[in-house]
């Protein structure tokens, strides 16, 4: 059981060229979420999903896609890079997204250091 | 106003000692509310729940004040390896697509 997995785990990117970052989990998890973490702000929320084929946007989503095209993968494409989207980015899942029973407890992938020159 | 807003720190504390977290959160809508321990240059991992009644797991005590939009953590007898930022969490609505994290307080344990 690999919980979370995120590549790449590091990625340096020239202005205006594109990526994808991969999120896989294999918890059957419903609810899936992309989060970039940058000092001093906390983690802020870019895109999410509550299940196959299913997206909506968090906080902070321009410049970043997703899709969800089957239950265990969740990637996050950056379209063209900016040096503002140089961050950390995370990769979380839960069971599901809603419920005081412990099912949105969140599971976090290693996280992915981007960095854009 | 931030929506979670925590104790800037850092704390620097000996071994031993009591260290006590404040957090701040200004939706009184707000249902579900978690403190998440981050290492230096790692993810995020839960700690624990935080729950009306307030609750206790070994050595932390989570306190929530729903009157005042407060929660806090207390952690007794620090170890070195309790060294880390502790995030306070809060999900508005019971829905986890809307977790919102405070910017975390480090804690450094010294011997």
């Amino acid at each position: 059981n690999a919980g979370v997995t995120q590549t790449p785990k590091f990625q340096v990117l020239k202005t205006g060229q594109s990526m994808t970052l991969q999120c896989a989990q294999d918890m059957n998890h419903e609810y899936m979420s992309w989060y970039r973490q940058d000092p001093g702000m906390g983690l802020r929320l870019i895109h999410y999903s509550v299940g196959a084929g299913i997206t909506d946007q968090g906080e902070v989503p321009n410049g970043y896609n997703v899709s969800r095209s089957t239950t265990e993968d969740f990637p996050l494409r950056l379209l063209s890079a900016a040096p503002s989207q140089t961050s950390v980015y995370f990769c979380a899942s839960s069971l599901s997204g809603q419920g005081l029973s412990g099912a949105n407890v969140l599971t976090f992938g290693a996280g992915s250091r981007l960095t854009v020159l | 106003r931030k929506e979670v807003e925590q104790d800037p720190g850092p704390f620097n504390v000996p071994e031993g000692a009591t260290v006590a977290f404040n957090c701040t959160y200004s939706n009184s809508a707000s249902q579900s509310f978690f403190w998440y321990r981050q290492d230096c240059r790692k993810e995020p991992k839960l700690l624990m729940s935080v729950y009306s009644s307030g609750n206790e797991d070994g050595r932390f005590t989570a306190q929530l004040n729903r009157a005042s939009q407060y929660i806090s953590l207390l952690i007794r007898d620090s170890k070195l390896s309790d060294s880390a930022t502790y995030l306070c969490v809060v999900n508005p609505f019971n829905y986890g697509q809307n977790f919102v994290f405070g910017p975390g307080t480090r804690l450094s344990v010294l011997p």
